[in-house]
């Protein structure tokens, strides 16, 4: 069964630090790969996807994820990050089919 | 574009009512709608997929007589939890994708909080 792993579950960063968030998954064929992050009290919004092409992948706000196929990862990466993306982090995967699975999702922090 | 809102924003019921959840996309046709449900620090879990027209497809574990679902409409999906329990209690969010989902982004509503008395 596939499945998706976000090792981190609490992050806590100051401002201007840099950010890795993990997600690996697994499935051994051809998926499409997506960020999700929910700011308190509001709803999942996309910050990017891969499909196909370029594997390293710029989204909104400045985040960008890099996918290694060999290594079944899809990690989550800002330079400085700022109090305003204190929010929660998830991954997501699809095979192709057309269902999401979920990663159980990273709560960031940052410090003003 | 692609907003998709849910009503309502929360509920509380008495145990053995049913409720009734509605997810709209507002200004796109939704061929696919998702249901899921969120546990408190936890991942979203998917509960069923509806097609406009279409019975549910359910997850396994997921009972079908307790989450009804109805996608009468490009624009509207519904789940009804018949019979509610306070083991019921949760958040719900819905999801709306234009296409085959694999292939396209879902659209995520803001998420109804349930609570069973």
């Amino acid at each position: 069964a596939q499945s998706v792993s976000q090792h981190n579950h609490h992050v806590i960063l100051s401002e201007a630090a840099s950010l890795e968030l993990g997600c690996n998954y697994s499935y051994g064929g051809t998926v499409n790969l997506f960020w999700y992050v929910q700011y308190p009290g509001q709803h999942l919004q996309l910050l990017l996807k891969y499909f196909s092409g370029d594997p390293l992948v710029k989204g909104i706000k400045g985040f960008e994820a890099e996918f290694i196929k060999s290594k079944f990862s899809f990690n989550l990466r800002k330079p400085s990050v700022q109090w305003s993306d204190t929010a929660e982090y998830f991954c997501a995967v699809s095979s192709g089919t057309y269902k999401y699975i979920f990663g159980t999702g990273t709560r960031l922090k940052v410090l003003a | 574009g692609a907003v998709v809102s849910q009503h309502p924003s929360r509920v509380i019921c008495k145990s053995g009512t049913s409720v009734k959840i509605e997810c709209r996309s507002l200004d796109f046709q939704a061929t696919t709608m998702f249901w899921y449900r969120q546990f408190p620090k936890q991942s979203l879990m998917l509960m069923a997929t509806s097609n406009e027209g279409s019975k549910a497809t359910y997850e396994q574990g997921v009972e079908k007589d307790k989450f009804l679902i109805n996608h009468a409409s490009l624009t509207l999906s519904t789940l009804t939890v018949t019979s509610a329990h306070p083991e019921d209690s949760s958040f719900y969010i819905c999801s709306a994708s234009r296409g085959l989902a694999g292939y396209n982004e879902q659209f995520f509503g803001p998420g109804t909080r349930l609570t069973v008395l």
